[in-house]
């Protein structure tokens, strides 16, 4: 059975405090990404990695850096958290292959609350 | 214009009902398409694959209109088990370093409930 997890569900943090959100995937994937969903908004990509050590901006980077120093484990960070980074954050992974269907699989998300 | 529009509902129907979801997407040269499904709290899963040609599984059909960029979602026999969101989803290449993946857009979602 495949498996992405995340650190938490609930977080709660305070406005300037650094935050780390960590995702581990046993499924030997390659490709990994951070998404933050907000309601009215659906899922934005934050950041993805293709390889250990590579990542590369989504379409909201801004206020998030990401480490990839093993292949199972991506870690999105919030070096000074703020109010408007109140979401849901959602890790998913993917094979890397040319197989246009290929599924991306979720992780079951970290509820974060900045106060 | 967002990328990937779906009607956001909420569409409340009896069990046993027909419901359809709608959404289209802007980007001509979308590659592949999906719907996953999302339950309350829950990660959002794949619930199938859009082929070109349509595509059926069980009481759930898909459909695909490449030349009005426009997908469907039909299902039929409604039960409560199927009160969810319904997220349209489309695949784009991409390139990262080098490196061709293939990029999810996500649209906002639209919300089912099923009553008994």
């Amino acid at each position: 059975d495949v498996k992405v997890t995340q650190s938490s569900r609930y977080l709660v943090k305070r406005t300037g405090e650094k935050v780390f959100l960590e995702c581990v995937q046993d499924m030997d994937h390659e490709n990994m990404f951070w998404y933050r969903q907000d309601p009215g908004l659906g899922l934005r990509l934050i950041y993805f990695s293709y390889d250990v050590k590579m990542k590369e901006k989504g379409d909201i980077p801004e206020g998030y850096s990401v480490s990839r120093e093993k292949k199972e484990r991506f870690s999105l960070i919030l070096e000074s958290a703020s109010t408007n980074q109140t979401s849901m954050y959602l890790c998913a992974s993917l094979e890397k292959g040319q197989d246009s269907y290929n599924e991306q699989f979720f992780g079951p998300g970290t509820r974060l609350t900045v106060l | 214009r967002k990328e990937v529009e779906q009607d956001p509902g909420p569409f409340n129907v009896p069990e046993g009902a027909t419901v359809a979801f709608n959404c289209t997407y802007s980007n001509s040269a979308s590659q592949s398409f999906f719907w996953y499904r999302q339950d309350c709290r829950k990660e959002p899963k794949l619930l199938m694959s859009v082929y070109s040609s349509g595509n059926e599984d069980g009481r759930f059909t898909a459909q695909l209109n490449r030349a009005s960029q426009y997908i469907s979602l039909l299902i039929r026999d409604s039960k409560l088990s199927d009160s969810a969101t319904y997220l349209c989803v489309v695949k784009t290449s991409a390139n990262a370093g080098g490196t061709s993946y293939g990029k999810l857009t996500f649209g906002q979602g639209t919300i089912l409930t099923v009553h008994p």
